[in-house]
């Protein structure tokens, strides 16, 4: 049951231009929701996050868009570059019965960015 | 401050063995958390550890165990390997209990032949 779901495995992009990276859950208990990045070789890093009380956050050149109503957020990177050739993961945080929190993550897309 | 670090990175193990991997915190963080990941299942929750204690546990067999001392650091077990369990391994801490922002290691590259 993948309640964190990335449809697209890779995506290519030009030098300059806009990447969105989309992602769509299943779960209406998710009240937190997270992008990390990874590069080969290493462990992902934290990227942007936003609250399920908000539409939207942006932190430089990435913006996250929330759309609770149809259970989709998305990763804007404006302008791309070629830097930023990696593997983004979104992850959602769920209240657990214990009173923590767990991080379910999706399987993630490949991002390359052409010079 | 030092990162989130992981030993050993690379492993190859036949099946049936056991293994014991590592993670050390950052400085300050209790609460640990581990992950497979594979290029079919992306990143998939194992445990989280807080305080010595197993707090959350995701749907894995009980072959992999972990736990957690006193001064953080953790260790996750894995016994009688099989071929599907070659994956990369990651760790993660954070200040409290689980969720948000949390700070991987480098993992663990292990390989089952």
């Amino acid at each position: 049951d993948q309640q964190v779901k990335q449809n697209s495995p890779s995506l290519s992009v030009q030098e300059g231009r806009i990447s969105i990276l989309n992602c769509d859950y299943t779960n209406s208990m998710f009240d937190y929701f997270l992008w990390y990045k990874k590069y080969p070789a290493e462990g992902p890093t934290f990227l942007i996050s936003i609250s399920s009380i908000k539409d939207k956050n942006e932190d430089g050149r990435f913006t996250v868009f929330l759309n609770k109503s149809a259970k989709h957020l998305s990763l804007h990177i404006v302008p791309s570059q070629p830097g930023d050739s990696a593997v983004y993961f979104c992850a959602a945080s769920l209240l657990t019965q214990g009173g923590s929190e767990k991080l379910v993550f999706g399987k993630g897309t490949k991002l390359t960015v052409n010079p | 401050k030092a990162g989130v670090t992981q030993t050993p990175r690379y492993l190859i193990k036949t099946r049936g063995q056991q293994v014991t991997l590592s993670c050390s915190p950052i400085s300050g963080h209790r609460s640990v958390s581990w992950y497979q990941q594979t290029p079919g299942q992306g990143l998939q929750f194992l445990f989280e550890y807080f305080s010595e204690t197993q707090r959350n546990k995701g749907n894995f067999p009980g072959r992999f165990s972990g736990r957690q001392f006193s001064n953080s650091r953790s260790e996750m077990n894995v016994s009688t390997l099989e071929l599907g369990d070659s994956a990369l391994y990651l760790c993660a801490s954070s200040l409290r209990l689980a969720g948000r922002e949390q700070y991987f290691g480098p993992g663990t590259r292990l390989t089952v032949t």
